[in-house]
């Protein structure tokens, strides 16, 4: 199993592009999230899905979109960037359901910067 | 709304010293407490996970434990070594999230 992978691994944006960042797991995990970590921060939640075709926002969703469309991938895609999203992003995901036990594992992360 | 804090910030300690992590939540109602360690530019490597019936849980050096009823979680390393150097993180499980604390930056001096 590769786990959690991620691409690309660094972006470099100017403010007002849009991008994707790659997101695919293959342990057959229901839950899948997005966080961003900014430097000296602990991690904030941007988005999470618990299954394809159900997404929901986390803590700081604004200026962000994902979707779910299979099991294995859930891409976050960003519109206008903006230097405020600067910022290294995680994916993750769980095994299901809510009241078990479960451990996340995460992607590599990927580093962005806007310029 | 749930509120995850770690203290020290950062901590630096000679070699073979034991030392203790702490974590503190708000909100008891979690479903399990989960300890990573994070390497300088590198992702997040699960240490230990704490379900919420448990009281603690062991690997190797490392022993994790946990009391709902107060809000505290603290993560205990024997003989610490200068691979231990990272950045310690805690997450409290609710239902389909994760709260993260904004981590505790050891430096382990040989």
């Amino acid at each position: 199993n590769a786990g959690v992978t991620q691409t690309p691994k660094f972006r470099i944006l100017k403010i007002g592009q849009s991008m994707t960042l790659q997101c695919t797991q293959d342990m057959n995990h229901n839950y899948m999230y997005w966080y961003r970590q900014d430097p000296g921060m602990g991690l904030k939640l941007i988005y999470y899905s618990v299954g394809a075709g159900i997404t929901d926002k986390g803590e700081v969703p604004n200026g962000y979109n994902v979707s779910r469309s299979t099991t294995e991938d859930f891409p976050l895609r960003l519109e206008l960037a903006a230097p405020s999203q600067t910022s290294v992003y995680f994916c993750a995901s769980t095994p299901a359901a809510a009241g078990e036990t479960y451990e996340q594992y995460f992607g590599p992360g990927t580093r962005l910067t806007v310029t | 709304k749930q509120e995850v804090t770690q203290i020290p910030a950062a901590l630096s300690v000679p070699e073979g010293e034991n030392l203790v992590l702490n974590c503190s939540f708000t909100d008891s109602a979690i479903y399990n407490l989960q300890w990573f360690r994070q390497d300088p530019g590198k992702g997040l490597t699960s240490l230990l996970l704490i379900q919420s019936s448990q009281r603690e849980q062991t690997s190797g050096r490392l022993n994790a434990s946990l009391d709902k009823s107060s809000g505290r979680s603290t993560l205990y390393i024997a003989a610490s070594q200068p691979g231990d150097s990272a950045t310690y993180l805690c997450a409290s499980a609710g239902t389909y999230k994760y709260i993260f604390g904004t981590g505790t930056r050891l430096k382990v001096l040989a």
